[in-house]
């Protein structure tokens, strides 16, 4: 049963414009959310997190919304680079376990 | 720089083969674990250890099994390995208590013949 779903496999968007990945969890105990961005043949590497006290984190162009009440978060990227064309995983956990649980991942494909 | 190092880069095993994989991170950090990525499926979590000689199985153990002798090393056995284990497989740590993120290792990619 997958707690953490990326819905979306693939995404392209023009360089400049805004990217929007999304993400929906079902477990009502998931209270921390982070983005990881995964090149190929490389690990993932940690984008920005948002906990469930809040429902807005911002680092530079990248922007996390969360609606707890809809379950669902999504990762802005404003503008898209060229550079961050990747895969993008979603992971979640309960503040308590440790274990992060991942969605399936959607690759962006920014173009020129 | 923190880091997370894993022992191969890329492996070809025939099937039936005993692989060992090993990560060794150098944070300090009591969590560890093991990840397999497959297309499609996202990073599924294999075993995690959260602390020396501790394991928990993860959504995935079948065919895997762990140690963890000391703190900063956690390795990954594949006793009798089958095509279906060729996979991406990827080590983290992480640091116990809430809202921290997790380190990963380059990955080790395998592949069974």
């Amino acid at each position: 049963d997958q707690q953490v779903k990326q819905n979306s496999p693939s995404l392209s968007v023009q360089e400049g414009r805004i990217s929007i990945l999304n993400c929906d969890y079902t477990n009502s105990m998931f209270d921390y959310f982070l983005w990881y961005k995964k090149y190929p043949a490389e690990g993932p590497t940690f984008l920005i997190s948002i906990s469930s006290i809040k429902d807005k984190n911002e680092d530079g162009r990248f922007t996390v919304f969360l609606n707890k009440s809809a379950k669902h978060l999504s990762l802005h990227i404003v503008p898209s680079q060229p550079g961050d064309s990747a895969v993008y995983f979603c992971a979640a956990d309960t503040g308590t376990a440790s274990k992060l649980t991942f969605g399936t991942g959607t690759r962006l494909q920014v173009t020129l | 720089d923190v880091k997370v190092t894993q022992s191969s880069r890329y492996l070809v095993k025939r099937t039936g083969e005993k692989v060992f994989l090993e990560c060794v991170q150098d944070m300090d950090h009591e969590n560890m674990f093991w990840y397999r990525q497959d297309p499609g499926l996202g990073l599924r979590l294999i075993y995690f250890s959260y602390d020396v000689k501790m394991k928990e199985k993860g959504d995935i153990p079948e065919g895997y099994s762990v140690s963890r002798e000391k703190k900063e090393r956690f390795s990954l056995i594949l006793e009798s390995t089958s095509t279906n284990q060729t996979s991406m497989y990827l080590c983290a740590s992480r640091s116990p208590g809430q809202n921290t993120e997790a380190f990963f290792g380059q990955g080790t990619r395998l592949t069974v013949v």
